[in-house]
């Protein structure tokens, strides 16, 4: 069964601090990877995503992630958080076969205080 | 360009009844894909639609079905109400097409409540 773990529901950080969401998946073959952002009761926003290529990549609002094929995780990261950061994070991965289903992991909220 | 419009944004219905709700996905987009959320299951993929056809369905009953009509817009219903269907409903879009690498565009969700 393919799956996506996001091990912290919850991860608090101070303003100006650098923040980690961690993920990992289990999807059979080379899946495509996504992290998406959800403010109260809105929909989802895409941040960035890994298909190929190098490991590290750079997304919306100065977010990156790094891709490790060896743990299979794709955690997202930001240098310096903003409290205007404080949502809902969700990782996702889709087999490259079948277009348009996501496998999503639960969710992590992320707090930053100023 | 206009995002994914989604409506109704917000319903009540009763135990029993029937809803449809409604997607229009980005211009251009042939693929359209919803998705239920809840506090307890997180989000689940409901069916995927792509020129007319359904292309991949998730696990739920059958009181759950879908259509999309040639203009790519896409309905789904739910039959006979049930208080855990009451979700946020997402529906997402997408090229569909020599674009497998594309990222889904979300709508800002119908949500349904059932008392």
């Amino acid at each position: 069964a393919q799956s996506v773990a996001q091990p912290e529901d919850q991860v608090n950080v101070a303003e100006g601090n650098p923040l980690t969401v961690k993920c990992t998946y289990s999807v059979s073959g080379n899946p495509y990877l996504f992290w998406y952002v959800q403010y109260p009761n809105r929909g989802l926003q895409f941040l960035l995503k890994y298909i190929t290529g190098d490991n590290l990549v750079k997304g919306s609002y100065g977010f990156e992630a790094e891709f490790n094929k060896s743990q299979t995780s794709f955690h997202l990261k930001k240098p310096s958080a903003l409290v205007s950061d404080s949502a809902l994070y969700f990782c996702a991965a889709r087999r490259g076969s079948t277009l348009g289903r996501l496998y999503f992991g639960r969710g992590t909220q992320l707090t930053v205080w100023p | 360009k206009a995002g994914v419009t989604q409506t109704p944004r917000y319903l009540i219905k009763t135990r029993g009844q029937q809803v449809t709700l409604s997607c229009s996905p980005i211009s251009g987009h042939r693929s359209v894909s919803w998705y239920q959320q809840t506090p307890g299951q997180g989000l689940q993929f409901l069916f995927e639609y792509f020129s007319e056809t359904q292309r991949n369905k998730g696990n739920f009953p059958g009181r759950f079905s879908g259509r999309q009509f040639s203009n790519s817009r896409s309905e789904m219903n739910v039959s006979t109400l049930e208080l855990g269907d009451s979700a946020l409903y997402l529906c997402a879009s997408s090229v569909g097409t020599g674009d497998s690498t594309g990222e889904l565009f979300f709508g800002e969700g119908s949500r349904l409540t059932v008392l």
